[in-house]
């Protein structure tokens, strides 16, 4: 049974900062994984796919890499901004479905 | 670009009554699946549904849960008689073969 870990649970920065969120999987198997940010009360915005053949994906600020050997993704996100206050979800997909982690949730002070 | 819908954006139900969440998929997926978030909880997965039958469900998904994609287009999932404990956020998600899935907007069903 696959299980998702995110560290850390939360996260203040002040603006500007560089920042790594990690998420680790136990079953290695896996079609992708995927990274959404969630605001309160709202939906799941996707934010990478990072597909099991490759090794990272990048939009705009977002890095998102991936090794699927040690069960291990990371993302990346440069100069944080107030905007990007959210939590951070990262969902490992095996044989279809989703499994995701308890997510991180990142404050960016001005 | 296609997107999932869903409807209603939130629902409010009294304990014992039966609920019907509606979600569209994008035309061309073929694999559908409801997930639920309780608040301050995580995302789990319910069932996933290919070719107008269950492929896989969780053990949240007791019979009191039904999934239906009655007319081709709609995927509906049903609550038989809710609970309190059924409040939550429900996702439709939908993907062609092994790729990236997409998740609706969600519902929040709420149980009085």
């Amino acid at each position: 049974k696959q299980e998702v870990t995110q560290i850390p649970a939360a996260l203040s920065v002040p603006e500007g900062e560089n920042l790594v969120l990690n998420c680790s999987f136990t079953d290695s198997a896996i079609y992708n994984l995927q990274w959404f940010r969630q605001d309160p009360g709202k939906g799941l915005t996707s934010l990478l796919l990072i597909q099991s053949s490759q090794r990272e994906q990048t939009s705009g600020r977002l890095n998102a890499s991936l090794d699927k050997s040690s069960g291990r993704s990371t993302l990346y996100i440069a100069a944080s901004q107030p905007g990007d206050s959210a939590t951070y979800l990262c969902a490992a997909n095996n044989a279809g479905k989703s499994t995701f982690g308890d997510g991180t949730t990142l404050t960016v002070k001005p | 670009e296609p997107e999932v819908t869903q409807t209603p954006s939130h629902q409010v139900t009294q304990m014992g009554q039966e609920v019907i969440l509606r979600c569209v998929p994008i035309s061309n997926h073929l694999y559908f699946y409801w997930y639920r978030q309780i608040l301050g909880q995580k995302v789990e997965f319910l069932v996933s549904f290919y070719n107008n039958e269950i492929s896989e469900k969780s053990e949240i998904f007791d019979d009191q849960f039904s999934v239906e994609r009655p007319d081709g287009s709609n995927f509906t999932l049903k609550i038989r008689s809710t609970k309190l404990e059924d409040s939550a956020m429900y996702f439709c998600a939908g993907r062609e073969r092994p790729y990236e899935q997409y998740f609706g907007p969600g519902t929040r069903l709420t149980v009085t």
